[in-house]
């Protein structure tokens, strides 16, 4: 069935440092979300991709869509330890109306 | 406030325990879905609702009832709660045209 994977699944960086997170899709998406999770809190809602090849940025973050719309990526520029959580992307799942297929998610750990 | 709410927060229970979650939501949303977080296995679907009386099964939908008689509740039951229904369970929100979904606090639910 369609699979939406996310690696990796853990990544400890030290503050300063980059992060990068991918998402690949089994089948082409018509969009993908991306949330953000807080140890101990629930899911917010970070953005969505829409277009083939787009790129959106929220300050040190920069959101990605392959141009075949089944890839996409998080990457965090100088990371401080409130982006300390869990990173999901989520995609439409096929002929389920507005159902989500989340992925495993990457949890990142930040240390001073 | 806008905000999706969820109640109890916590629960321990005993097998065969029939139990509701409760969740609401004041948006005025017509997509309302279940979640379950399980560690290694991220966010998966139990049951979705795309409006009044109308739900659907995600993907993992078994031991679990939904019903939605209002636009702003969505009640998550489990007729016979079973310990492999220990989970963390989070009720979200969207619009309809939108995949921007809107998390409540979360139910932790301990069954023994």
């Amino acid at each position: 069935g369609q699979q939406v994977m996310q690696i990796p699944q853990y990544q400890h960086v030290q503050e300063g440092e980059d992060f990068t997170t991918y998402c690949n899709s089994s089948t082409t998406l018509s969009n993908i979300q991306w949330y953000k999770q807080r140890p101990g809190g629930h899911p917010v809602f970070l953005i969505q991709l829409v277009k083939s090849g787009e790129v959106k940025k929220q300050k040190r973050l920069t959101f990605q869509f392959g141009e075949a719309k089944k890839n996409s990526s998080l990457h965090i520029t100088a990371t401080q330890t409130t982006d300390v959580g869990t990173y999901f992307c989520a995609g439409p799942r096929s002929n389920s109306g507005y159902a989500l297929n989340f992925g495993k998610g990457t949890s990142l750990l930040v240390t001073p | 406030e806008a905000q999706v709410t969820q109640n109890p927060r916590y629960l321990i229970t005993v097998t065969g325990k029939k139990l509701t979650v409760t969740c609401s939501q004041n948006m005025n949303h017509e997509y309302m879905s279940w979640y379950r977080q399980d560690p290694g296995l991220g966010l998966r679907q139990i049951y979705y609702s795309m409006n009044v009386e109308v739900t659907d099964k995600g993907d993992v939908p078994e031991g679990y009832k939904v019903s939605r008689k209002e636009k702003r509740n969505f009640p998550l039951i489990l007729e016979s709660p079973s310990p492999n229904q220990t989970s963390l369970y989070f009720c979200a929100s969207s619009l309809l045209g939108s995949y921007e979904q809107y998390f409540g606090p979360g139910t932790r639910l301990t069954v023994t």
